[in-house]
């Protein structure tokens, strides 16, 4: 069965700066996607960015990045120009291929980031 | 698109009664999940549809839990005989499979058993 773990249980960053959210995750599987969520405080949760196991390439959305090393399995997300808005429970998420067969989401445990002016 | 909504968004039972929650996913998205997340941890799934058929279920969906999505649009969640183990926030997620996978999460039903 797949893991994923977050090791930062919480982190805090001044507004404006950057701050990386660790998360590794086991699998034997070799094909899969990785996620990163955003959940801010009572609200929803929304994806901030998708990486494809295939794809060699680092994924980017905005001030939002991912360092995936496939190898050491592990996909840490980096967001910088911190801003107050991004302050909220982000949870990193693993999710096997379409041949992989199951589509559900396997989540950390989470990391609460707090943004300080 | 006004997304995935869910009803109640609280509720408040007695230890055994019964409840039923209803999830509705964004139209056309024949993919429908839940999940439940008790405080401090990440969502931990439950089981999910793929139009009416329920293609997975979790270990943690006990007898006691029951999912239902009868025409392939809106899905209950129903737990009888509540404990006070079942409080947590109960999500629901909807995708569509030409769209990478990514599913959209309601903003949760918030159970608490007393």
């Amino acid at each position: 069965a797949q893991t994923v773990t977050q090791s930062q249980p919480e982190m805090s960053v001044q507004e404006a700066e950057t701050v990386t959210l660790s998360c590794t995750y086991d699998t034997s599987e070799s094909d899969y996607y990785l996620f990163w969520y955003k959940q801010p405080p009572s609200r929803q949760m929304i994806l901030v960015i998708r990486q494809e196991a295939y794809k060699q390439q680092n994924a980017t959305e905005n001030r939002f990045s991912v360092n995936f090393q496939k190898a050491a399995k592990s996909f840490s997300l980096k967001i910088s120009d911190s801003q107050l808005g991004d302050a909220a429970m982000y949870f990193c998420a693993y999710r096997s291929s379409p041949q992989g067969g199951s589509e559900k989401l396997v989540f950390g445990k989470g990391t609460k980031l707090t943004v300080n002016p | 698109d006004t997304g995935v909504s869910q009803d109640p968004r609280h509720k408040i039972t007695k230890r055994g009664q019964n409840v039923t929650f209803r999830c509705d996913p964004i139209s056309e998205h024949n993919r429908l999940y839940w999940y439940r997340q008790t405080l401090g941890q990440g969502p931990e799934f439950l089981t999910y549809f793929q139009n009416e058929a329920q293609l997975e279920k979790s270990r943690l969906l006990s007898d006691r839990f029951s999912a239902e999505r009868p025409k392939g649009s809106f899905s209950t969640l129903e737990i009888q005989r509540t404990e006070q183990g079942d409080s947590a926030m109960y999500l629901c997620a909807s995708s569509l499979e030409v769209s990478h996978y990514e599913q959209y999460f309601g903003p949760g039903t918030r159970l608490t058993v007393t």
